[in-house]
């Protein structure tokens, strides 16, 4: 089975502070994905990437930035935190792009509160 | 652009009962449609899936058929139990939008015992 755990399941922050958000999957997956679902907005893509040291923005990149220095490991970056990115994370990845019948797979999430 | 629409919840039925949710789709390619569902508190889990036209997908008693000619993929099942409780997700993935999953708005299920 697709394993992908993100490092930590529930996070406080203070406002300022910088938060790192880490991801890994374990079935040597090109592409990685960082989404923020928030209620009444649904799920949006922020950042992912389709090999090491590759990335594309989403559609909400601001404020993120994200780290891919190994194929296995996927991190997003909130350089400053603030109180409006107080959300649910999720890391996906995928093996290639969607032809061929690919599926991309979710991790168990991220809490994250900025105080 | 590519889009993913469901219906409203939340949807409460009685233990038991069919369950069906609506789900239609705009693609400009000819995508892949995934059904994912998420637990109270946890993130998204794959439930079934299917990458062409006529394609059935199916998984823990739940089926959804890829309709072209509707562009639809509609989630069935015949008899829903207390634990079928969750928030379910129709997603597209097509070439035409590289690498992003576009969701639905999610139709949260309640299931009474």
């Amino acid at each position: 089975d697709v394993k992908v755990t993100q490092s930590s399941r529930y996070l406080v922050k203070r406002t300022g502070e910088k938060v790192f958000l880490e991801c890994v999957q374990d079935m040597d997956h090109e592409n990685m994905f960082w989404y923020r679902q928030d209620p009444g907005l649904g799920l949006r893509l922020i950042y992912f990437s389709y090999d090491v040291k590759m990335k594309e923005k989403g559609d909400i990149p601001e404020g993120y930035s994200v780290s891919r220095e190994k194929k296995e490991r996927f991190s997003l970056i909130l350089e400053s935190a603030s109180t409006n990115q107080t959300s649910m994370y999720l890391c996906a990845s995928s093996l290639s792009g969607p032809l061929s019948g690919n599926t991309i797979y979710f991790g168990e999430g991220s809490w994250l509160t900025v105080v | 652009g590519d889009s993913v629409t469901q219906m409203e919840g939340p949807v409460t039925l009685s233990e038991e009962a069919f369950l069906t949710i609506n789900c239609t789709y705009t693609a400009t390619g000819y995508p892949s449609l995934f059904w994912y569902v998420q637990y109270p508190g946890e993130g998204l889990q794959l439930l079934l899936k299917a990458t062409k036209a006529d394609d059935k997908g199916s998984n823990k008693g739940f089926e959804a058929t890829y309709r072209k000619e509707t562009t639809s993929f509609h989630l069935e099942k015949g008899s829903v139990q207390v634990s079928d409780s969750a928030v379910y997700f129709c997603a597209l993935w097509d070439k035409g939008s590289s690498y992003k999953l576009i969701f639905g708005s999610g139709t949260r299920l309640l299931v009474r015992p």
